[in-house]
C-alpha cells in the first residue's frame, strides 16, 4: 500500500484531456511538501516530469502541467498524443516516515 | 551531460548481501546542492526509495529497509554505492541510481535488474 494514492489507470483519445489524482494525508502534502511528477516509458528509467508542483523541467512539453491543493495534487497532460502512453508516478516528502514517498503509478492508455 | 551507470551482480542467493554501484559522470559529484539516491521497482509493481546520501557521507534510509540498507560514497572516483543484506525473492527489483535534489530525483540511471534465487 503506497504513501500516496493514484488511480491504477486513465485513459483517453487523442487530442483529449486527462489528469492523473494523487492523494496524500497531514503528513505528506497536507504538510506543504512539494509534489514531484515522473513518466515512465515501457522498459525504460523514470523520468522527471514536473518538479514542485507545477515546474517543467527543460525540454517538457508545455502540454504537462501540475497542480497541488490540500492534501492531494494532479497531473494535467492535454492534446493527448500516442507518444504519452505511459506510466506516471507522483512522489512527495513524508515527516513522519522521513523520507521520500512514491504514489503507486498511474498507467495512462492512448485510445 | 549528466551520466548515471549501475553496475553489480545481476543475481544473488536468497540470505546473502545485495551490492551494488553508481557511477556518476559528467558534472559534479560533490556539489554541496545534491544527495544521491536509491530506488527500486519491484517487476509489475510501483516505486520505492531506498535510501540517499551526501557527497559528505551523511546518509538517510528508508524506515522499512534501514536494518538491511547500507549507502556510502567514494568522491574519489564519483561513484555511491549499496548493500542491502539478508535479501530474499521480495527484493528481486530493478534498482536505480539518481540524482537527488533535495526533493525530488532529476537524473537517474538506466536501471539493473536483480534477481533473488538460489
Amino acid at each position: 500500500q503506497s504513501v500516496l494514492t493514484q488511480p491504477p489507470s486513465v485513459s483517453g483519445a487523442p487530442g483529449q484531456r486527462v489528469t492523473i489524482s494523487c492523494t496524500g494525508s497531514s503528513s505528506n502534502i497536507g504538510a506543504g511538501y512539494d509534489v514531484h511528477w515522473y513518466q515512465q516509458l515501457p522498459g525504460t528509467a523514470p523520468k522527471l516530469l514536473i518538479y514542485d508542483n507545477s515546474n517543467r523541467p527543460s525540454g517538457v512539453p508545455d502540454r504537462f502541467s501540475g497542480s497541488k491543493s490540500g492534501t492531494s495534487a494532479s497531473l494535467a497532460i492535454s492534446g493527448l498524443q500516442a507518444e504519452d502512453e505511459a506510466d506516471y508516478y507522483c512522489q512527495s516528502y513524508d515527516s513522519s516516515l522521513s523520507g521520500s514517498v512514491f504514489g503507486g503509478g498511474t498507467k495512462l492508455t492512448v485510445l | 551531460q549528466l551520466q548515471l551507470q549501475e553496475s553489480g551482480p545481476g543475481l544473488v542467493k536468497p540470505s546473502e548481501t545485495l551490492s551494488l554501484t553508481c557511477t556518476v559522470s559528467g558534472g559534479s559529484f560533490s556539489s554541496s546542492s545534491y544527495y544521491w539516491g536509491w530506488i527500486r521497482q519491484p517487476p509489475e509493481k510501483g516505486l520505492e526509495w531506498i535510501g540517499s546520501i551526501y557527497f559528505s557521507g551523511s546518509t538517510y534510509y528508508n524506515p522499512s529497509l534501514k536494518s538491511r540498507v547500507t549507502i556510502s560514497v567514494d568522491t574519489s572516483k564519483n561513484q555511491f554505492s549499496l548493500k542491502l543484506s539478508s535479501v530474499t525473492a521480495a527484493d528481486t527489483a530493478v534498482y536505480y541510481c539518481a540524482r537527488h535534489v533535495v526533493r525530488y530525483f532529476d537524473h537517474w540511471g538506466q536501471g539493473t535488474l536483480v534477481t533473488v534465487s538460489s
